[in-house]
């Protein structure tokens, strides 16, 4: 069975930093595009970051460029988002999701990790 | 970026009712568009890939077309499950761009 677990997420004053992470079973991690997508609450989904299976590609949407990075350790099954400078428009539910390659469609979705930046 | 724009943004529907929902991409994506479902609470569902392919599981009702700019989501006969949010999004270039959204409420 595909899951993939995020934690990490909390309350943080703005200017603050928090880190992400994203645990994956089930299915091969290794070779898969990897993604964090974003919903604020009562809003739409707002595509975040993109790393590619080697982590050597990474992009990023102009909201967090510069302020936020993506990674990964396949030793680990693991997917990871940095975010610094954190502004109150980042709260959100972060969603960690899985696409087989970097032109395919989204397959797998997590359940999410609330980010909340208030004072 | 390349922007899309669904419509409605909320639409009232009966069971047994179909429905068509519209995504309009501002540039050419060719088929590299994919729909979802959110219901309250839940993460997002695949249902549809490459603008008319079903996913997996997903039921016979739903069904997709268009290419280049224009697309749609048709549900031939709306059931009680089907009542959520659906989002297109196109996946042409890296930057993964949703439409804003189709809310189907029950009428």
């Amino acid at each position: 069975e595909v899951q993939l677990v995020e934690s990490g997420g909390g309350v943080v004053q703005p200017g603050g930093s928090l880190r992400l992470s994203c645990a994956a079973s089930g299915f091969n991690f290794d070779v898969s595009t990897m993604h964090w997508v974003r919903q604020a609450p009562g809003k739409g989904l707002e595509w975040v970051s993109l790393i590619s299976w080697d982590g050597d590609s990474t992009y990023y949407a102009d909201s967090v460029r510069g302020r936020f990075t993506i990674s990964r350790d396949n030793s680990k099954n693991s997917l990871y988002l940095q975010m610094n400078r954190l502004r109150a428009e980042d709260t959100a539910l972060y969603y960690c999701v899985r696409s087989t390659a970097s032109y395919y469609p989204f397959d797998y979705w997590g359940q999410g990790t609330l980010v909340t930046v208030s004072p | 970026d390349i922007q899309m724009t669904q419509s409605p943004s909320t639409l009232s529907a009966s069971v047994g009712d179909r429905v068509t929902i519209t995504c309009r991409a501002s540039q050419s994506i060719n088929r590299w568009l994919a729909w979802y479902q959110q219901k309250p609470g839940k993460a997002p569902k695949l249902l549809i890939y490459k603008a008319s392919n079903l996913e997996s599981g997903v039921p016979l009702r739903f069904s997709g077309s268009g290419s280049g700019t224009e697309f749609t989501l048709t549900i031939s006969s709306l059931q009680p499950d089907d009542f959520a949010t659906y989002y297109c999004q196109q996946y042409n270039t890296y930057s993964r761009t949703f439409g804003q959204g189709t809310k189907v409420e029950i009428k």
